[in-house]
């Protein structure tokens, strides 16, 4: 069935430094990839998305690829501070279903 | 824009009750997803609708589940009986709309509703 892994499942970073998360789907017919920041207690919110037309697409800090032929695809967060500390969902969905399935989230914490 | 509202947001109650969750959509919205959040298995979805009808019930983990969409600005997730294993965040989100062949749209998330069942 559909399925979508998130690595790694916890990542620590210096402010300042990056971090990369990255997601591998199963279903070939994927194409729309968001991510969703959740802080502690709060619900997902999007903070950035890709269509399997593009490869990339970038929203100042953070940035996503999508290589559709490996079928993965990864968040980069440049500069990072402390308030991008949260937990980050990527999420696969495709035209047949509509639905989206999460991968099981990578819990990002930045030191100060 | 009042965004995704769910309510009750805290809930507690005792084995065997029966615990009703509501959403109301994004005005306009047409697809509407509830989701479960536990440590153990994630974000699962549970059930979506479009345009009031429901599409895919294939999360529902039991019979004690049900849920109905009664119009396009409401929706419930019922638990009957509960059991303490139902504890979880279940969230509502909704989406603009979703057609068949067409790409997916932006799923927008309630705050939830935080579940104990004792």
């Amino acid at each position: 069935g559909e399925n979508v892994e998130q690595h790694p499942s916890t990542l620590s970073v210096q402010e300042g430094d990056s971090a990369v998360i990255k997601c591998t789907y199963s279903d070939s017919a994927s194409n729309y990839f968001p991510w969703y920041k959740q802080e502690l207690g709060k619900r997902p919110q999007l903070i950035i998305d890709i269509r399997s037309n593009v490869g990339e697409k970038k929203d100042q800090r953070i940035a996503v690829t999508l290589n559709k032929t490996a079928k993965h695809f990864s968040l980069h967060i440049t500069e990072t501070q402390p308030e991008d500390s949260a937990v980050y969902f990527c999420a696969a969905s495709n035209s047949n279903t509509g639905k989206l399935i999460f991968g099981q989230g990578t819990t990002l914490q930045v030191k100060p | 824009d009042a965004g995704v509202i769910q309510s009750p947001r805290h809930e507690v109650t005792e084995m065997g009750q029966e615990v009703t969750l509501r959403c109301k959509p994004i005005s306009g919205h047409n697809s509407l997803f509830w989701y479960r959040q536990t440590m153990m298995r994630g974000l699962e979805l549970l059930i979506y609708f479009n345009n009031n009808v429901p599409i895919d019930d294939s999360g529902m983990p039991e019979d004690r589940f049900s849920a109905k969409m009664p119009n396009a600005s409401f929706s419930t997730l019922k638990i009957q009986p509960s059991e303490p294993r139902d504890s979880a965040v279940y969230f509502c989100a909704s989406s603009p709309g979703y057609s068949g062949g067409a790409p997916p749209d932006t799923q927008y998330f309630g705050p939830g509703t935080r579940l104990t069942v004792l």
